[in-house]
């Protein structure tokens, strides 16, 4: 059973903290993404990563930043925490298979409220 | 760009109704197409998927077909129960630089009520 992690399911932080939110997946997949899921606009995509130490941005990458040191781990930063980044943070790993036919896995996910 | 859009919820059906979820799609080329569940409190998982046109998903008495006339791939249901009770998700695959990304719809909310 592929399993994805996430450090923490509920975390309260101060504006302009900085926000470690942790990914680990014990599946050996390539693929590793960040999400926030917001009501009414459903999942999007922060940044992702196809391999350690590569990153790409995806669809709303401002204000965080993301780290890959190890294949299994997929740490997203928020270098300074805004109210507007309160939201659900999603963590997702998939098989880099190149098809696009991946099933993507998903965390429990991470409730972060910014005061 | 790629781009699915969902039918708004929240839907709310009796035990043993008919479902039906409508998402359209915007692609260039041929995506595979994907719904995801997420029950109360969980992250997301696959409910069924489709790699191209013509081709019937189906898992737990879901089924969704890839229609690329009509750019659709309704969700269905023949007879709902409570434990269907979630937020449903289609989503497509979008090739991006090194690696495929997933595009999803905004969601649509699932109540059945005994």
């Amino acid at each position: 059973d592929v399993k994805v992690t996430q450090s923490s399911r509920y975390l309260v932080k101060r504006t302009g903290e900085k926000v470690f939110l942790e990914c680990v997946q014990d599946m050996d997949h390539e693929n590793m993404f960040w999400y926030r899921q917001d009501p009414g606009l459903g999942l999007r995509l922060i940044y992702f990563s196809y391999d350690v130490k590569m990153k790409e941005k995806g669809d709303i990458p401002e204000g965080y930043s993301v780290s890959r040191e190890k294949k299994e781990r997929f740490s997203l930063i928020l270098e300074s925490a805004s109210t507007n980044q309160t939201s659900m943070y999603l963590c997702a790993s998939s098989l880099y298979g190149g098809s696009g036919q991946e099933t993507q896995y998903f965390g429990p996910g991470t409730r972060l409220l910014v005061l | 760009g790629n781009s699915v859009t969902q039918m708004e919820g929240p839907v709310t059906l009796s035990e043993e109704a008919f479902l039906t979820i409508n998402c359209t799609y915007t692609a260039t080329g041929y995506p595979s197409l994907f719904w995801y569940v997420q029950y109360p409190g969980e992250g997301l998982q696959l409910l069924l998927k489709a790699t191209k046109a013509d081709d019937k998903g189906s898992n737990k008495g879901f089924e969704a077909t890839y229609r690329k006339e009509t750019t659709s791939f309704h969700l269905e249901k023949g007879s709902v129960q409570v434990s269907d009770s979630a937020v449903y998700f289609c989503a497509l695959s979008d090739k991006g630089s090194g690696t495929y990304k997933y595009i999803f719809g905004t969601g649509t909310r699932l109540k059945v009520l005994a």
